[in-house]
């Protein structure tokens, strides 16, 4: 599959504990996005990267997350010290930019429950 | 003030009848561009169709159609010929600054589609 994964698929915590998430993107995809999505609610932009370089963060970015694209290709996104507010989908995307902003593919998402 | 306001929290239609899925916007940019997103349960958001604020004729991809009206503000997704498997979520999305600028993709709260046999 060529898609765009994400790993794990599902994790239950317990508030305050630390969580990573993963994503592979499409392989030739130079932009990665991460969403939030909540019960009810359509997803909400969090931060995105161009190769390596994280060029937005929206303020839903607090100072427990954190994302990273180290070499360009996969991306991780911790959150520590996890909330029960915390609980929530976090979806994944990427795109292929060259001038035009392109369609964005998501993976299925990573359903993040905090006890 | 809300920039993608979807009035419908869900909607029935009958197997191969059309709907229409209501979705209006709110900016001051004028360049920017319109989306429709399908969520099955899986979760995976799928890209349906692509308006841009330029575009002079509405875009339409398939079964897809979106009706835009740009003084109303409004970009409504026309499914023709509903089948089962277009009972999903269906969200309505907006990137404003389509030139060189923010990379957001701003999202409504959905609508639920349930195709009834």
């Amino acid at each position: 599959d060529t898609g765009v994964s994400q790993d794990p698929r599902h994790k239950i915590t317990k508030r305050g504990q630390n969580v990573t998430f993963r994503c592979d993107p499409i392989s030739e995809h130079n932009r990665l996005y991460w969403y939030r999505q909540t019960l009810g609610q359509g997803p909400e932009f969090l931060t995105y990267f161009q190769n390596e370089a994280q060029l937005e963060k929206s303020r839903l970015l607090s100072d427990r997350f954190s994302a990273e694209r180290p070499k360009g290709s996969f991306s991780t996104l911790e959150i520590q010290r996890t909330e029960q507010g915390d609980s929530a989908m976090y979806l994944c995307a990427s795109s292929f930019f060259s001038g035009n902003t392109g369609e964005l593919f998501f993976g299925e998402g990573s359903r993040l429950t905090v006890l | 003030a809300q920039k993608i306001t979807q009035t419908q929290p869900g909607m029935f239609v009958q197997e191969k009848e059309a709907v229409t899925l209501d979705c209006t916007y709110d900016t001051s940019d004028p360049s920017y561009g319109l989306f429709w997103y399908k969520q099955p349960s899986s979760g995976e958001m799928i890209f349906l169709i692509y308006q841009g604020s330029y575009d002079q004729q509405n875009a339409t991809e398939g079964r897809y159609s979106l009706n835009f009206q740009k003084a109303r503000k409004s970009a409504n997704l026309v499914i023709s010929a509903s089948q089962l498997g277009d009972s999903a979520m269906y969200f309505c999305a907006m990137r404003e600054g389509m030139q060189g600028g923010s990379e957001k993709l701003v999202f409504g709260k959905g609508t639920k589609l349930t195709v009834n046999p």
